[in-house]
């Protein structure tokens, strides 16, 4: 069974700190797919990174940068120099690579991040 | 870029009541929307797979007759909550698969949510 897990319900820096947010997963698939979301106070998912399974290459977006690390089923999110325009909810998700299962993602419970001026 | 519409954006209804929530891909085709729920502070559960032209697929758990799902054509899906009570209540949220963009994985764009309120 696939399962996504964020151990770290509700985070709170302030501004300017740098914050790791942390996903573990499970699987029993060698080709899969992992991704986070930012949902802020509106609601609206937004997209933020996709993995492949066979790119275990470390990314960096601007502030935002992710270590997948297949030995240790882990791919954590982290936030340099953190805004009060982070502060959202965040979502680590698994899906499948074959359709079997049309590609349904499976979200960990997410963690609040609370970035304070 | 792909963007997904949910209508409407937030509704409140009476115990009793029936209310359909549309969810639509405005510049693709998606064979393949997805229904998720998600209850305050809570992270979201995958109700139903609903493919173009056939029945939806639900998750374990979910009622069929009661969360009705219906996908019409490739742009458009309907989930409708029926006799909704209080605890219907949620903020559901759509996505849709896009087949023809070509990439090897085919991406899921999420609508921006419904909030549903049962009084």
């Amino acid at each position: 069974a696939q399962k996504v897990t964020q151990a770290q319900t509700e985070i709170s820096v302030v501004e300017k700190e740098d914050v790791t947010l942390d996903c573990v997963y499970e699987t029993r698939d060698t080709t899969y797919y992992l991704f986070w979301y930012k949902q802020p106070p509106s609601g609206e998912l937004v997209f933020l990174i996709r993995r492949n399974s066979f790119d275990e290459q470390n990314e960096i977006s601007g502030r935002y940068s992710w270590n997948f690390q297949k030995s240790t089923s882990s791919f954590n999110f982290t936030i340099t120099a953190s805004q009060v325009v982070d502060s959202a909810v965040y979502f680590c998700a698994l899906s499948e690579a074959y359709g079997g299962s049309s590609y349904k993602l499976i979200f960990g419970s997410g963690t609040r991040l609370l970035v304070r001026p | 870029g792909a963007v997904v519409s949910q209508h409407p954006s937030w509704v409140i209804c009476k115990s009793g009541t029936s209310v359909k929530i549309e969810c639509r891909s405005l510049d693709f085709q998606a064979t393949t929307m997805f229904w998720y729920r998600q209850f305050p502070k809570q992270s979201l559960m995958l109700m139903a797979t609903s493919n173009e032209g056939s029945k939806a697929t639900y998750e374990q758990g979910v009622e069929k007759d009661k969360f009705l799902i219906n996908h019409a054509s490739l742009t458009l899906s309907t989930l409708t909550v029926t006799s909704a009570h209080p605890e219907d209540s949620s903020f559901y949220i759509c996505s849709a698969r896009d087949w023809t963009s070509g990439s090897s994985y085919n991406e899921q764009f999420f609508g921006p949510g419904t909030r549903l309120t049962v009084l």
